[in-house]
């Protein structure tokens, strides 16, 4: 089944402790990105990446990082948790970005909900 | 910078009524225009898209047309049910700065019977 799983799904963590969210498609997107949704603000772009070895900031990336070593896997990290990061996070993936474009849908992973203490 | 702007809700309705959710955006270039839906506890999907101005889109009974004069990618459907409640998303995707992509704030929709 075509997919993109994000683990774990449920997170409660301490200021400071540094974590990651795993994010896997398998369906040989070169495409892949992480958003986060908070009340009243809709869906806010952190990071994204248009193939392996390739990302770049979205709206919101203070405090995260990525990386994407292979094409398949997109973890993101916080070094240093905070409460403000305390939020729903949606990891989703796309088939291209023909010609720098990004046309495709984006199918995405079923969330993380991450309570920072 | 691209921005969406949605229509706030919540929007509750009869079921049977027709549903309009206004989309308006603003964008350089040509941007490509999506409707996303969550449902309850899950992930967004898409619902629809329009890749260039006059397209329609369509699935499901919603449609929406990409108005290029007006910025907007307005949501309608002509008679809504209990299962169309749901969190619907309007996004563009910029055609001048690839890869970034814009949400708007989301539109709660309840279809009450």
């Amino acid at each position: 089944e075509a997919q993109v799983t994000q683990n774990p799904r449920y997170l409660i963590t301490v200021t400071g402790k540094k974590l990651t969210v795993t994010c896997s498609q398998n369906m040989n997107h070169e495409y892949m990105s992480w958003y986060r949704q908070d009340p009243g603000l809709g869906l806010r772009q952190i990071y994204y990446s248009m193939n392996v070895e390739v990302t770049d900031k979205g709206d919101v990336p203070e405090g995260y990082k990525v990386s994407r070593k292979e094409k398949r896997n997109f973890p993101l990290i916080l070094e240093s948790p905070s409460p403000n990061q305390t939020s729903l996070y949606f990891c989703a993936s796309s088939l291209s970005s023909r010609g720098g474009d990004l046309r495709e849908t984006q199918y995405f992973g079923p969330g993380t909900r991450l309570l920072v203490l | 910078g691209d921005s969406v702007t949605q229509m706030e809700g919540p929007v509750t309705l009869s079921e049977e009524a027709f549903l309009t959710i206004n989309c308006t955006y603003t964008a350089t270039g040509y941007p490509s225009l999506f409707w996303y839906v969550q449902y309850p506890g899950e992930g967004l999907q898409l619902l629809l898209k329009a890749t260039k101005a006059d397209d329609k889109g369509s699935n499901k009974g919603f449609e929406a047309t990409y108005r290029k004069e007006t910025t907007s990618f307005h949501l309608e459907k002509g008679s809504v049910q209990v299962s169309d409640s749901a969190v619907y998303f309007c996004a563009l995707s910029a055609s001048t700065n690839a890869g970034k992509s814009t949400f708007g704030d989301g539109t709660t929709l309840t279809v009450k019977p």
